[in-house]
């Protein structure tokens, strides 16, 4: 069955720190890949998507992720954390089943931004 | 645009009582979908539809109605509320399910206690 595994359901970095949140995904290549932010009582905000024209992909608030086929993997990382970066994120793969496209969520993970 | 709005966005019920959560989005998207957030369990899909007139039962369906008679109204109706149902419900769309323009933009949610 198609599934995505986000690794760590919490993650805690300092201020100014590398941000890498896990992301795999079962199957073959599926066509697109997404992360999602959530602030507290807020509804989910597209960071970026992968289509593949491009491995690596930028996304808002100095954001990227490198889609890795070999690993089916498809991780989010950010070279120096901010306050403001403190959320859940949501990995989301889109399958094919049964000819239609689906979109499936892994399970989020928290970000905390230690002082 | 004013994007996709919920309504309500907080609702308490008792066991057995029925009640409608709205959905509009004023985008042109074909595509429309509900979700629950669960703690520790993602987003998982509830029911989506691809056109007016046309909807489909996603991974949760059960306890739970939909109907689409217009491009920008996308109601859920719980028939019977139970408690196993207390959750964060999510509407989505995105202004195409078949193609590269799939990534869904989210409402503000509405929580809903049943008790």
């Amino acid at each position: 069955a198609q599934s995505v595994t986000q690794l760590g359901s919490h993650v805690s970095v300092s201020e100014g720190a590398l941000v890498l949140l896990r992301c795999n995904y079962s199957s073959s290549v599926p066509p697109y890949l997404f992360w999602y932010v959530q602030y507290p009582n807020q509804g989910l905000q597209l960071l970026l998507k992968y289509t593949s024209a491009a491995t690596l992909v930028k996304g808002i608030n100095g954001f990227e992720a490198e889609f890795k086929k070999s690993e089916t993997s498809f991780h989010l990382t950010k070279p120096s954390a901010h306050m403001s970066d403190a959320a859940e994120y949501f990995c989301a793969v889109i399958f094919i089943i049964q000819g239609a496209q689906k979109l499936v969520f892994g399970q989020g993970t928290r970000l905390t931004i230690n002082p | 645009n004013a994007g996709v709005t919920q309504t309500p966005k907080f609702q308490v019920l008792k066991t057995g009582q029925s009640m409608t959560l709205q959905c509009a989005q004023d985008m042109n998207h074909e595509y429309m979908s509900w979700y629950r957030q669960d703690p520790g369990m993602g987003l998982r899909l509830i029911h989506y539809s691809v056109g007016a007139g046309i909807t489909d039962q996603g991974e949760v369906p059960n306890g739970y109605n939909v109907s689409r008679s217009t491009t920008e109204d996308f109601p859920l109706r719980l028939l019977s509320a139970a408690p196993s149902q207390t959750s964060v419900y999510f509407c989505a769309s995105s202004y195409s399910y078949r193609g590269p323009y799939n990534e869904q933009f989210f409402g503000p949610g509405t929580r809903l206690t049943v008790l």
